[in-house]
């Protein structure tokens, strides 16, 4: 069974700082890793999809990289401002099924 | 474009009451799935579907049947809702292997 963990479980940083979101899983045949944003009481919303094959993905501020090998990933968000504020969430395919980490919430203080 | 809707977006039934979820998508896209999301426990897998006619068991799926008769749509019932099934939903849709697109959701509450 895929397992796919979050860590930390919440982060706490200053407008500016650069933010480092972890995510691990336990089966490396995965089709690809996605990279999701939640706001309080609303869906999910793409932010990156990084293939098997790939290293890593960027669009603007946010970077995700992905070793498969050694099933992790790391989202990077260049220069945090407070709409950045949101639940993250990473998951990964396998089996044409997504499984969920139970994400990680940012808060960026003004 | 309208993408993965889903319907109703909030629902409260007693103990025992049965109702459906609705999601259609217009992308065409063979897979479909339906996820709850509790607090602190991310999003669990309760069916989904490789294709029309097609259903299958994911994580979490007691308490829940589903039906795939058009291409577009899956549907989601509880037949005598519990309490333990207050959540959110989330209905999403892919090719398989590349990027997933998710509804709003549904907040359902059971008492």
């Amino acid at each position: 069974k895929q397992e796919v963990t979050q860590i930390p479980a919440a982060l706490s940083v200053p407008e500016g700082e650069n933010l480092v979101l972890n995510c691990s899983f336990t089966d490396s045949a995965i089709y690809n890793l996605q990279w999701f944003r939640q706001d309080p009481g609303k869906g999910l919303t793409s932010l990156l999809l990084i293939q098997s094959s790939q290293r890593e993905q960027t669009s603007g501020r946010l970077n995700a990289s992905l070793d498969k090998s050694s099933g992790r990933s790391t989202l990077y968000i260049a220069a945090s401002q407070p709409g950045d504020s949101a639940t993250y969430l990473c998951a990964v395919c396998h089996d044409y099924k997504l499984s969920f980490g139970a994400g990680t919430t940012v808060t960026v203080r003004a | 474009n309208a993408g993965v809707t889903q319907t109703p977006k909030f629902r409260v039934l007693k103990t025992g009451q049965s109702m459906t979820l609705l999601c259609a998508q217009d992308m065409n896209h063979e897979y479909m799935y339906w996820y709850r999301q509790d607090p602190g426990m991310g999003l669990r897998l309760i069916h989904y579907s490789v294709g029309e006619g097609t259903t299958a068991k994911g994580e979490v799926p007691d308490g829940y049947n589903v039906s795939r008769l058009k291409k577009q749509n899956f549907l989601l019932g509880l037949e005598s809702a519990a309490p333990s099934q207050t959540s959110v939903y989330f209905c999403a849709s892919s090719r398989g292997t590349v990027e997933a697109f998710f509804g709003q959701g549904t907040r359902l509450t059971v008492v």
